[in-house]
């Protein structure tokens, strides 16, 4: 069955204070891997999409990674704008169309 | 503003009732997809259409449906609500871009089941 797990659940980081977020997935057909972070009570913002092991792209403070078997997500020196949830999602080619199977997100608090 | 606009905001109804949820995808997008947020089981995609036609179906109820119209504006029927179907529920356009494939979400239409 497939499946998407994000860990840590939560995290809190002090302004400044780097980490990173992980993404896990076990699914067949896999075709791209996306991130987004989500505002409360507000849809996913796209952040990034990665397609290969060994791919890299960053935006601002974060950069995503990808392996064959799970993604991070790097954020550099965070602000307290930086809070929300970040989402992690595979994208499926599922032969006609397309599906998406999200994880259940990282909270991260950046504190001032 | 990610272009995708969904209407009502919010939605309060009563069990057993049914209610329409539309959505516009971006300028030019021809793909609208519908998922369901609940506090206990996340983000769930339910269906896509791409063009009018139906391309993949998720986690989608026999209860609920879907159509894509010709001005590639998007419904979704919910009928014979139960008070488990309170949930935020977000529509998204797709498009492939130099980078690769990007999604773009709405801003939700929140049903409250009572």
């Amino acid at each position: 069955e497939d499946q998407v797990t994000q860990s840590p659940e939560a995290l809190r980081l002090q302004e400044g204070e780097s980490s990173s977020l992980n993404c896990s997935y076990t699914v067949s057909g896999l075709r791209g891997l996306f991130w987004y972070r989500q505002d409360p009570g507000k849809g996913p913002e796209f952040l990034f999409t990665l397609y290969s092991a060994g791919e890299e792209k960053e935006k601002e403070r974060l950069k995503a990674t990808l392996t064959k078997k799970e993604s991070f997500l790097h954020i550099t020196a965070p602000k307290p704008e930086d809070s929300a949830t970040y989402l992690c999602a595979v994208h499926k080619d599922e032969d006609y169309g397309q599906n998406f199977v999200f994880g259940p997100g990282t909270r991260l608090s950046v504190l001032p | 503003d990610s272009g995708v606009t969904q209407t009502p905001k919010h939605l309060i109804t009563a069990t057993g009732q049914r209610v329409t949820l539309r959505c516009s995808p971006r300028s030019g997008d021809l793909s609208v997809y519908w998922y369901q947020q609940s506090l206990d089981q996340g983000l769930q995609f339910l269906i896509q259409y791409y063009n009018g036609e139906e391309r993949a179906k998720g986690n989608i109820l026999e209860r609920f449906s879907a159509q894509q119209f010709p001005d590639l504006h998007s419904e979704l029927n919910l009928s014979s609500l139960e008070l488990g179907d309170s949930a935020l529920y977000f529509c998204a356009s797709s498009v492939v871009a130099s980078g690769g494939y990007e999604q773009f979400f709405g801003p939700g239409t929140r049903l409250t089941v009572l």
